[in-house]
């Protein structure tokens, strides 16, 4: 089945500077690539998303790239700021189907 | 605010005993999924519904199980608890079209503690 690994585990960044979280999966079926963003007892918050047929998307500062041929997608934010802070979660589906997730990335942002 | 409710939002029992965990998706979705978020495991699938059919399981125990009724709704059934259940459990729901099906919005969730 699908595995998802994600790095690092805990991100420490200064405000206003870049933040960027790797993933990468292990079916070549996997064809759709969220992300979700978790504030302590709270639910996981879809904040981009993007499709095997595309390779970059871009909304704001949050930006997500895809390389289907080495299988990996990463999540970039610019001029972090601190309520960036969270829990990042990427995940892979084969598109209408359950969602494998990574283990999550700890984004602390500095001010 | 997702449009996703679940209740009860928290449910403190004991080992052995049984508990019922309630979803409504968001208004038109027909795909209940259940996910179980706990320390040492992350976010674990365990039980997708499309339009009251069972559709895909993933880690779910035989102590567990789940239900989507016509008016789509979901139920999730846990019994003979063992602390080692207590986590928070998350729905999602997702759309009916090809282009909304692959999104998955959660609900609040419900966090279970089993003493």
């Amino acid at each position: 089945g699908e595995n998802v690994e994600q790095h690092p585990s805990t991100l420490s960044v200064q405000e206003g500077d870049s933040a960027v979280i790797k993933c990468t999966y292990s079916d070549s079926a996997s064809n759709y690539f969220p992300w979700y963003k978790q504030e302590l007892g709270k639910r996981p918050q879809l904040i981009i998303d993007i499709r095997s047929n595309v390779g970059e998307k871009k909304d704001q500062r949050i930006a997500v790239t895809l390389n289907k041929t080495a299988k990996h997608f990463s999540l970039h934010i610019t001029e972090t700021q601190p309520e960036d802070s969270a829990v990042y979660f990427c995940a892979a589906s084969t598109g209408g189907n359950k969602l494998v997730f990574g283990a999550g990335t700890i984004l602390r942002v500095k001010s | 605010d997702s449009g996703v409710t679940q209740t009860p939002k928290h449910l403190i029992t004991a080992t052995g005993q049984r508990v019922t965990l309630r979803c409504s998706p968001r208004s038109g979705d027909l795909s209940v999924y259940w996910y179980q978020q706990s320390l040492d495991q992350g976010l674990q699938f365990l039980i997708q519904y499309y339009n009251g059919e069972e559709r895909a399981k993933g880690n779910i125990l035989e102590r567990f199980s789940a239900q989507q009724f016509p008016d789509l709704h979901s139920e999730l059934n846990l019994s003979s608890l063992e602390l080692g259940d207590s986590a928070l459990y998350f729905c999602a729901s997702s759309g009916r079209t090809s282009r909304t099906r692959n999104e998955q919005f959660f609900g609040p969730g419900t966090r279970l503690t089993v003493l």
